[in-house]
């Protein structure tokens, strides 16, 4: 159960475009469309962004999106602002019927 | 509202054990699969067991496999998360979360708890 591969960190002004990557492997992202993504303010409990890949649950803003190609899926936000500095982590189902989360990664707004 | 509150949390002697619990409500807690996750102190997310709207399946980290049973009660809205020989590095927040689908599990979680922490310490 290796851990997905996020960046570490991004960065972006307000109102540009960031994706943030997340890479596993046949097993896990590229096998399955049970990526899913999450955003997590301090001291707050983490907020699903993105489901199945690309789903945008209700109440999520359109500025963010998902996608995936081969073992690699990405979240984009468009249209940065301030309030969307935080960690983001994605998830994925694998084949041992277990989950197992990225390392997260930290947006700067700058 | 939708709502999982968990509890149960403190402070531990390692081989020692915990029970931490998830009340739902606000939902047909009956229909949903269930996760425990946990973030250690300056970590990132760590999946720990999930278990499906009916109980017959059950799945856990390699992490915790053999030391923590998660288990629910329908009938009392409650999940529950039994944890044994606890080691250092079981410390860290826990949290409870719902799937986003009725019936079978589809691996996201839409509805969290607040967390409750465990530290494990001498």
């Amino acid at each position: 159960q290796s851990a997905l591969t996020q960046p570490a960190s991004v960065s972006g002004s307000p109102g540009q475009s960031i994706t943030i990557s997340c890479t596993g492997t046949s097993s896990d992202v590229g096998g399955y469309n049970y990526v899913s993504w999450y955003q997590l303010h301090p001291g707050k409990a983490p907020k699903l962004m993105i489901c199945e890949v690309s789903n945008r649950p209700s109440g999520v803003s359109n500025r963010f999106s998902g996608s995936k190609s081969g073992n690699t899926a990405s979240l984009t936000i468009s249209g940065l602002q301030a309030e969307d500095e935080a960690d983001y982590y994605c998830s994925s189902y694998t084949s041992s019927s277990t989950l197992v989360f990225g390392g997260g990664t930290k947006l700067t707004v700058l | 509202q939708v709502q999982l509150v968990e509890s149960g949390g403190g402070v531990v002697q390692p081989g020692r054990s915990l029970r931490l619990s998830c009340a739902a409500s606000g939902f047909t807690f009956s229909t949903y699969g269930i996760y425990w996750v946990r973030q250690a102190p300056g970590k990132g997310l760590e999946w720990v067991a999930i278990i499906w709207y009916d109980g017959n399946n059950k799945y856990y980290a390699d992490s915790v496999k053999g030391r923590f049973t998660i288990s629910r009660d329908n009938s009392k809205n409650t999940l529950y998360l039994q944890m044994k020989r606890l080691r250092a590095e079981d410390t860290a927040v826990y949290y409870c979360a719902r799937d986003t689908t009725e019936g079978v599990a589809d691996y996201g979680m839409d509805v969290w708890g607040q967390g409750t922490t465990v530290t494990v310490s001498s």
